[in-house]
């Protein structure tokens, strides 16, 4: 069974644009959830989807936003990109009873 | 407010040289306390799921432990191979989100 595959593995952008982050759960897993991790913070909650609907929202400005699509893929939207939003963002997916299964992570870096 | 301290930051073993790690929590009504293990430059990875004071797990040279207020980690004749970073996270009652802990890191030297 694949696992949770986030797209693209880097990204490098500028201050000021936007970026996308892409996320397909594992097969049959209809919630998904955002995480960032940074080294000073730790793992930090973003958002969580199920079926199409954010269920819960982190403590995160309003240039963090999230969708999820009828097959349970999942984007993440940061605007405005800040030097801080430099971190690797981790998407979960799980059958809507605990444990989360992680992906590999997207690593955003903001020049 | 939910938090999870982890300790220690950093932990130096022996190979064969068992320890144990800490996750002190304070959450309002604990749903489930998780321990995952990350690899550098990877996801984290599922490793227990604990419910209740009391509960037990194991796992090759791993046992998780769970009280009220702790939970401990418990590596057991450790290898190189069991280097890595291990989190620990609870889900506070009412929330589908985890609370992670900052993690400890391991190395255990050859």
């Amino acid at each position: 069974k694949a696992g949770v595959t986030q797209t693209p593995r880097y990204l490098i952008k500028t201050r000021g644009q936007q970026v996308t982050l892409s996320c397909s759960p594992i097969s049959g897993h209809r919630s998904v959830s955002w995480y960032q991790q940074t080294p000073g913070q730790g793992l930090q909650f973003l958002f969580e989807y199920f079926s199409e609907t954010q269920r819960n929202k982190g403590n995160f400005p309003g240039r963090f936003s999230g969708r999820q699509f009828s097959n349970s893929r999942s984007e993440m939207n940061v605007s405005t990109l800040e030097l801080g939003d430099s971190a690797l963002y981790l998407c979960a997916s799980s059958l809507d009873q605990r444990p989360l299964h992680f992906g590999n992570g997207t690593r955003l870096t903001v020049t | 407010e939910d938090q999870v301290t982890q300790s220690p930051e950093a932990l130096r073993l022996q190979e064969g040289e068992s320890s144990s790690l800490n996750c002190s929590y304070t959450v309002s009504g604990l749903r489930g306390l998780f321990w995952y293990r990350q690899d550098p430059g990877k996801g984290p990875e599922f490793l227990f799921t604990l419910y209740s004071a009391g509960e037990e797990k194991e796992k090759e040279r791993l046992k998780a432990t769970l009280t009220k207020k702790e939970s401990f980690l418990h590596i057991t004749a450790p290898k190189p191979e069991d280097s890595a970073t291990y989190l620990c996270a609870v889900q506070p009652g009412g929330s589908e989100k985890l609370v992670f802990g900052k993690g400890t890191k391991l190395t255990v030297n050859p």
